[in-house]
């Protein structure tokens, strides 16, 4: 199976401040990396597939990028509804894994 | 748009079998080149995938779960199902359903989820 390792599994920001969350896949997986959020007692949402590309409503604050085994999820600018739990999930070779998730909180 | 519904007993006894079904409503299992997958969580922890199914073709499942889960499909009622057998206390967690998006395009995200059902193992 694919490992899929997330730094750093909690962080602290402020509002408006710029957050970066980090997924490494233990072999390459080319751009089939997801992200999504979930908040507590909520099923997750999916925010960012293919690596780079924004599911359809969610806010431009929210982007992706990186290929192969390194992958990077950067919120712009915090808001109040972002602070929740994100999880990376790799699609390139089944059983699809995901990361053990960061716990994104209020400073 | 479409909407997942999970549905089944909240409560399982060890060594029994759960069964958990999934009801798509606001369109057709069948349509498009969609997966349709089970994911569960156990308290306080991440996220597994169980495995999926297409509308057309042959179910995957997790080999962690050794030979256990068992995903069927049956589009005349637009719904699909978990079967996991032998469960233990290891088992407890909530479980969702999910659609997966098309693989050329989105990289079988899973782009509709359920609201999740929990499960709770014991005697």
């Amino acid at each position: 199976d694919i490992q899929m390792t997330q730094s750093p599994s909690s962080l602290s920001a402020s509002v408006g401040g710029r957050v970066t969350i980090t997924c490494r896949a233990s072999q390459s997986i080319s751009n089939y990396l997801n992200w999504y959020q979930q908040k507590p007692g909520k099923a997750p949402k999916l925010l960012i597939y293919a690596a780079s590309s924004l599911q359809s409503g969610v806010p431009s604050r929210f982007s992706g990028s990186g290929s192969g085994t390194d992958f990077t999820l950067t919120i712009s600018s915090l808001q109040p509804e972002d602070f929740a739990t994100y999880c990376c999930q790799q699609s390139y070779s089944t059983p699809w894994t995901f990361g053990q998730g960061t716990k994104v909180e209020i400073k | 748009q479409v909407q997942l519904q999970e549905s089944g007993p909240g409560l399982v006894k060890p060594s029994q079998t759960l069964s958990l079904t999934c009801t798509v409503s606001g369109g057709s299992i069948r349509s498009g080149d969609y997966y349709w997958s089970w994911i569960r969580q156990p308290p306080g922890k991440g996220l597994e995938w169980i495995g999926y199914i297409p509308y057309s073709g042959s179910a995957y499942s997790n080999p962690s779960l050794k030979s256990r889960a068992t995903i069927s499909i049956d589009t005349s009622k637009n719904q699909f199902s978990l079967k996991l057998s032998s469960v233990t206390a290891a088992d407890t967690a909530v479980y969702y359903c999910a659609r997966e998006a098309p693989p050329v395009r989105y990289h079988y995200a899973m782009d509709v989820w359920g609201l999740g059902t929990t499960v709770t193992v014991s005697s």
